[in-house]
């Protein structure tokens, strides 16, 4: 059973870079049926997607944080890795990372399943 | 970006009602729209993808249908632990966005 890990400070000061880690265990990042993925929720709020990597080092951001978001893998620790720089208190948030799993090769057909458990980082002096 | 409209945003039911909640795209997603439950301090978890496939190990008494642009989640006899946030999500193009979520409460 697939299992992810968040992990990194869970305090950030503004303008600094936020840098998470997300250990895959039961499970390989190298896999071409999967696309790795961080989600974000602030406090009391919704869902946000913030970005995907795929095993190959490919990758998809969400255009409003496209600026100052950075996603990678490394296949031989099995994580991922995200970077967001320039940090506010609108980047406080608990942040998942989750695998997108792809129903077929389109993989118009996808879902977030499993995901961490998440990490809360706090932007602030 | 495809808009999400969730409603209603929050719910008060008791044990055992029928529940049905309702998710609009701003555009047709065919048949690409997942539905997640989250509990407090827990991360989410799918229930249904594909507008109305069920989640292995996710309870029978969740269902989900539509297609195009209106989607529900229906939840026919609820139990204690289904009181959670739900949240409808479309994975018909990325950027990837959520609704903003339904809660579910004790009434």
């Amino acid at each position: 059973q697939v299992q992810l890990q968040e992990s990194g400070p869970g305090l950030v000061k503004p303008s600094e870079t936020l840098s998470l880690t997300c250990t895959v265990s039961g499970g390989s990042v190298s896999s071409d049926s999967y696309y790795w993925s961080w989600i974000r929720q602030p406090p009391g709020k919704g869902l946000e997607w913030i970005g995907y990597v795929y095993y190959s080092g490919s990758t998809n951001y969400i255009p409003s944080l496209k600026s100052r978001v950075t996603i990678s893998v490394d296949t031989s620790k099995n994580q991922f890795s995200l970077k967001l720089s320039s940090v506010t208190a609108a980047d406080t948030a608990v942040y998942y990372c989750a695998r997108l799993f792809c129903s077929d090769r389109s993989c118009y057909s996808n879902w977030f399943d499993p995901w961490g458990q998440g990490t809360l980082v706090t932007v602030s002096s | 970006d495809i808009q999400m409209t969730q409603s209603p945003s929050s719910l008060s039911a008791s044990v055992g009602d029928r529940v049905t909640i309702t998710c609009r795209a701003s555009q047709s997603l065919s048949r690409y729209l997942n539905w997640y439950q989250q509990k407090p301090g827990k991360a989410p978890q799918v229930l249904i993808y594909g507008a109305s496939s069920l989640q292995s190990g996710a309870p029978s008494r969740f269902s989900g249908s539509g297609y195009g642009t209106d989607f529900t989640l229906t939840i026919s006899s609820l139990q204690r632990e289904d009181f959670a946030t739900y949240y409808c999500q479309q994975s018909y193009s990325t950027p990837y966005t959520f609704g903003q979520g339904t809660k579910l409460e004790i009434k």
